[in-house]
């Protein structure tokens, strides 16, 4: 079975900052995706960014970006210039890779983060 | 393109009582997961079901159960319910395709179990 784990419950940074978000996983898979969802308080789960397992070069999407360390399992989210819509809470996630596309999703606890004015 | 859609928003029930929600996909996609992110529990994966068959379930009681109609859409019954039921219902879809690995979420079902 697949864990996910999130080691800080909370952070809290200031606009324009640059914050880093902790998961590391366990798995015995050698293909499989991460996934960095964020939830702000309207509930919505939107996807923030992916990686590939195969992949050796770390993924990014604009001010988003990933640390991707397969033989220690973890997986960072950075987050840079900090804006306050970027508040939100913030899930780490693990799919085993599957010849048809998606599986069910693994999740870690959440980070809450607070970005402040 | 609509996104998942959920009904209804929020759900009140009482102890022993069932509840019943829905799930839209969005146009195209098969397959349909549902999650419950308790308060202090996370997000845990309840259910799966692609082409109307159930392919995965989560470590959940038999009381929860769920179906997939011809349409795609999806429902998740809870029978009864406890208290430690109250929970926010999350609804997936994803299509059905190698390397098409993204789930897009609905905006939940809130349930609460009084």
């Amino acid at each position: 079975a697949q864990t996910v784990t999130q080691s800080q419950p909370e952070m809290s940074v200031q606009e324009a900052e640059t914050v880093t978000l902790s998961c590391t996983y366990d798995t015995s898979e050698s293909n499989y995706y991460l996934f960095w969802y964020k939830q702000p308080p309207s509930r919505q789960m939107i996807l923030v960014i992916r990686q590939e397992a195969y992949k050796q070069q770390n993924a990014t999407e604009n001010r988003f970006s990933v640390n991707f360390q397969k033989a220690a399992k973890s997986f960072s989210l950075k987050i840079s210039d900090s804006q306050l819509g970027d508040t939100a809470m913030y899930f780490c996630a693990f799919m085993k890779q599957w010849t048809k596309g998606a599986q069910k999703l693994v999740f870690g606890q959440g980070t809450r983060l607070t970005i402040n004015p | 393109e609509a996104g998942v859609t959920q009904s209804p928003t929020h759900l009140i029930k009482t102890r022993g009582q069932q509840a019943t929600l829905r799930c839209s996909p969005i146009s195209g996609h098969t397959s349909v997961y549902w999650y419950q992110q308790a308060l202090g529990l996370g997000l845990q994966f309840l259910l799966w079901y692609d082409e109307g068959e159930e392919r995965n379930r989560g470590n959940f009681p038999p009381r929860f159960s769920g179906r997939q109609f011809p349409n795609y859409s999806s429902e998740l019954n809870v029978n009864a319910l406890e208290l430690e039921d109250s929970a926010l219902y999350l609804c997936a879809s994803s299509l059905v395709l190698a390397g098409a690995v993204e789930q897009y979420f609905g905006p939940g079902t809130r349930l609460t179990v009084t």
